[in-house]
């Protein structure tokens, strides 16, 4: 079955630290690739999606993320976070092909950022 | 706003009562999803709607769950003789792509807990 794997239950960092969170999937056709957040007390929204073209995408807040196709991977980087970037993070694919576009999530990373 | 709204965002059940879950999507949205949501994981489908047809409810995990969109806007998820293993955050997803692969926009959800 399809699975989203998210290696970091929970990051601590200090602001201006840089920040990786790993995102690996097993589908070997072809996907589009979601990072959401979540702020305390808010829902879901979108930070940045991948469906095809430059690997490297941007988001929102400085956020970015690259998809390696033989990887299997689509990696969230920011290079200097804010104690505002306090969250959960998810990520997500919903694969092409089929009548629609159900997300499969992975169980989704907490980043917490002291001041 | 122009968002998803969910009520109730809090419901309470005794073992054994029936709830139903309200969901307004952005309007004219075309594609509607229910996922569920334990504590500490991600999200997981539970079922598609494409305008008012339902075309998708593999994830509806046991026949005590119903979900409806007669008009193609509202939809109500339903759960039957609730059992403690639903106790979960519902939420509601829509977008405006015609098969949801594009960006779902998710509302706060509604958290249920079964006592």
């Amino acid at each position: 079955a399809q699975s989203v794997s998210q290696h970091n239950h929970h990051v601590i960092l200090s602001e201006a630290a840089s920040l990786e969170l790993g995102c690996n999937y097993s589908y070997g056709g072809t996907v589009n690739l979601f990072w959401y957040v979540q702020y305390p007390g808010q829902h879901l929204q979108l930070l940045l999606k991948y469906f095809s073209g430059d690997p490297l995408v941007k988001g929102i807040k400085g956020f970015e993320a690259e998809f390696i196709k033989s990887k299997f991977s689509f990696n969230l980087r920011k290079p200097s976070v804010q104690w505002s970037d306090t969250a959960e993070y998810f990520c997500a694919v919903n694969k092409l092909g089929g009548s629609q576009g159900n997300l499969i999530f992975g169980k989704g990373t907490k980043l917490s950022v002291k001041p | 706003g122009a968002g998803v709204s969910q009520s109730p965002r809090y419901k309470v059940a005794k073992r054994g009562q029936d709830v139903a879950l309200r969901c307004d999507p952005i309007s004219g949205h075309v594609s509607l999803f229910w996922y569920q949501q334990a504590l500490g994981q991600g999200p997981e489908f539970l079922t598609y709607f494409q305008n008012e047809a339902q075309l998708d409810k593999s994830g509806l995990p046991s026949d005590r769950f119903f979900a409806e969109r007669p008009e193609g806007s509202v939809s109500t998820l339903k759960i039957q003789r609730t059992q403690q293993e639903d106790s979960a955050v519902y939420l509601c997803a829509s977008s405006s792509s015609p098969t949801g692969r594009d960006t779902q926009y998710f509302g706060p959800g509604t958290r249920l807990t079964v006592l």
